[in-house]
């Protein structure tokens, strides 16, 4: 089974592009999850899907990122004009639609490691 | 508001027993989770508890206290390949997101 699968897997922009970033969940996960770490602090909730819908937002910082999930396959997220403090790794994340509990198990892609000069 | 506070750094040797402890403060906590990350890899699932008490896979063990809202992950027989960071998270009842502790790096030495 193939894990999930990130793209790509650096990116250096200057302030003020754009940039898109790509998970592909693992096959049958209706589950996508976006996170963020940045400056090595804590990883961070960003928002989720459950299959092409929006389940839970409310961890997007602004309206300078937009996730989509077209088709409740693979999910972009883009940044719109990008800044200074959006630097850090992206991560994705899926998991079963049937799972053990509330936060159980979820599996992680490697990340997209996001530079903003 | 949300927090969970875990030790930044520990060192062991080869063999040896290692305790990572976990304390958080969050609202609605429905479980426990451990994530193992190795230098620019994914973080990966360890463990879950969702009860009070100890949950063993093989030498990885995790331990949750909800009264006093505490966990630890135990790792015995330490081995090279155990360097890695740690992080305790947080499952929320009625949602699907992981709330994240700042991570433990642990060294394992010869």
């Amino acid at each position: 089974e193939a894990g999930v699968t990130q793209f790509p897997s650096h990116s250096v922009i200057e302030k003020g592009q754009t940039v898109t970033l790509r998970c592909d969940p693992i096959s049958g996960h209706d589950n996508l999850y976006w996170y963020r770490r940045v400056m090595g602090k804590e990883i961070k909730f960003l928002l989720h899907f459950v299959k092409e819908s929006k389940q839970d937002e409310s961890g997007m910082p602004n309206n300078r990122f937009l996730a989509e999930r077209t088709g409740g396959t693979y999910s972009t997220l883009k940044v719109q004009p990008a800044e200074l403090e959006d630097s850090g790794v992206y991560f994705c994340a899926s998991s079963h639609a049937t799972r053990g509990g509330y936060g159980y198990e979820q599996y992680f892609g490697p990340g997209t490691r996001l530079t903003v000069t | 508001g949300q927090s969970l506070e875990q030790p930044s750094e520990v060192t062991a040797v080869e063999g040896a027993i290692v305790q990572i402890n976990c304390t958080y403060q969050t609202s609605g906590f429905y479980g426990l989770s451990w994530y193992q990350q190795h230098d620019g890899g994914a973080p990966t699932f360890l463990s879950y508890n969702a009860l009070d008490g100890l949950e063993e896979t093989g030498r990885f063990s995790s331990f949750l206290s909800r009264s006093d809202s505490y966990g630890y992950l135990l790792l015995q027989e330490l081995q090279m390949k155990d360097s890695a960071s740690y992080f305790c998270a947080v499952g929320v009842y009625n949602t699907d997101k992981l709330i994240f502790g700042t991570g433990t790096r642990l060294q394992v030495f010869p």
